[in-house]
């Protein structure tokens, strides 16, 4: 079955630590996505990448770092510098055929800072 | 710029019983529009989208939401709802560029 998986779903993290959560997907899809989600906020957008070894930053990219070395793949760091990172991330991702189409998303990572 | 405003964020509702979850948008261009449900702890789950045509869409497990232009809404309704059901919806819009606006959510608590 084609989707995207992410890991792991729980993650714990020290003050200081730099933790790196995945995403792939299967879809063959060009686009894709990492939020941030929070209660009573929705989602924030971390950053996106349109295509292999491109990305950009969303609205809330400082502490975070990606990179998009397969189309399948694009992995989100969580550095030290993210002051709160205690969080939902989900990762998501998009077909580049016109009439633009939804995000399919992946079951999302639960971030905690001890 | 885009919003998105989800006016609840928390509508409890008696099993059986109807529910419309409203969405108005803000958008200078022509959109395209989603709704997502999210259970506990999940990923988001697409319910129905408009993508352009017909203004009533129909989507999975008996939910509907029609495309009002001159109202800027795009609400989402459902005639008899279920205990399972109870999950978090969210609206979002795109104008067909990279990025989507999500709304904060709606909590429906299905109430036995």
């Amino acid at each position: 079955d084609g989707g995207i998986t992410q890991s792991p779903k729980y993650l714990f993290r020290k003050e200081g630590q730099n933790v790196t959560l995945s995403c792939e997907q299967n879809l063959n899809h060009d686009a894709m996505y990492w939020y941030r989600q929070d209660p009573g906020q929705g989602l924030r957008l971390i950053y996106y990448s349109q295509i292999v070894n491109d990305f950009q930053k969303g609205d809330i990219a400082e502490g975070y770092s990606v990179s998009r070395e397969k189309k399948e793949s694009f992995p989100l760091t969580v550095t030290s510098a993210q002051k709160n990172p205690t969080a939902f991330y989900l990762c998501a991702s998009r077909s580049d055929r016109i009439p633009y189409n939804e995000q399919f998303f992946g079951p999302g990572t639960r971030l905690t800072v001890l | 710029a885009q919003s998105v405003t989800q006016l609840d964020s928390q509508v409890p509702v008696f099993e059986e019983a109807p529910v419309e979850l409203r969405c108005n948008y803000s958008s200078s261009v022509s959109v395209y529009l989603f709704w997502y449900v999210q259970y506990p702890n999940q990923g988001l789950q697409l319910l129905l989208k408009y993508l352009s045509g017909s203004t009533l869409v129909k989507g999975i497990n008996g939910f509907e939401a029609e495309f009002n232009k001159s109202q800027t809404s795009f609400h989402l309704r459902k005639p008899s709802v279920h205990i399972s059901d109870t999950a978090e919806y969210f609206c979002a819009v795109t104008s067909g560029t990279y990025k989507y606006i999500f709304g904060t959510g709606t909590r429906l608590k299905v109430l036995a």
